[in-house]
């Protein structure tokens, strides 16, 4: 089974408008941390926001929030007032227990258009 | 801001050669780790390294893959004898306990990546 789910491959979003990027999960450890980060078209890895399994509010960071709905195992980031420059591809991924390792999903590629 | 350099940014390489990515960690980060995303796939774990040691690997780390940190400030990852299907962005990364976000998140700050191009 997957550990990391993005069904969507591609979304599209109008400028100034908010949008919510899917990511569900699957881990039997009851403590891990999830991720996002933000891939754009030049490559590098950026981090976006950071959810813990025991943190009991929803993180945010500035026009991202992440809802984190543990009963279902899901952690969409949602991004307000898209800008031209949040065009990229987009990963969730966590990390279980006290590994060290990321373990990501596909990712979906947002377009954000005028 | 600190960052996590990454050199070459692009190899091309023959099949057979063997390959050395470098990486500078941001300087107080304790854990580092390479990652590889052949094109249009998702991220993988290669392998993570801490107190001079490897902590974890990935089954895709065999023993053509070797990691070093020769001094205070490079990491660098080994490809004995290059592969095709060693084709690949390869991203070095580092972290601190509790370096951002929340406390004991441990995020990891990616490298710009360098890209391997085995002939």
């Amino acid at each position: 089974a997957q550990k990391i789910t993005q069904t969507q491959p591609g979304m599209f979003v109008q400028e100034k408008e908010a949008v919510t990027l899917d990511c569900t999960y699957d881990t039997s450890d009851p403590s891990y941390g999830l991720f996002w980060y933000k891939q754009p078209s030049s490559g590098e890895m950026i981090f976006l926001i950071y959810q813990g399994s025991y943190d009991q509010q929803n993180a945010t960071e500035g026009r991202y929030s992440l809802n984190f709905q543990k009963a279902r195992k899901s952690a969409n980031l949602v991004i307000s007032a898209s800008q031209l420059g949040d065009s990229a591809m987009y990963f969730c991924a966590m990390r279980e227990g006290i590994t060290d390792k990321l373990i990501f999903g596909t990712g979906t590629r947002l377009q954000v258009f005028p | 801001e600190p960052e996590v350099t990454q050199t070459p940014s692009h190899q091309v390489t023959q099949m057979g050669q063997e390959v050395i990515l470098r990486c500078v960690p941001i300087s107080n980060h304790l854990y580092f780790y390479w990652y590889r995303q052949i094109l249009g796939q998702k991220v993988e774990f290669l392998v993570s390294f801490y107190n001079n040691e490897i902590s974890e690997k990935s089954e895709i780390f065999d023993d053509q893959f070797s990691v070093e940190r020769p001094d205070g400030s490079n990491f660098t990852l080994k490809i004995r004898s290059t592969k095709l299907e060693d084709s690949a962005m390869y991203f070095c990364a580092s972290s601190g306990p509790g370096v951002a976000g929340r406390s004991g998140a441990n995020v990891l700050t990616f490298g710009a990546g360098s890209r391997l191009t085995v002939l």
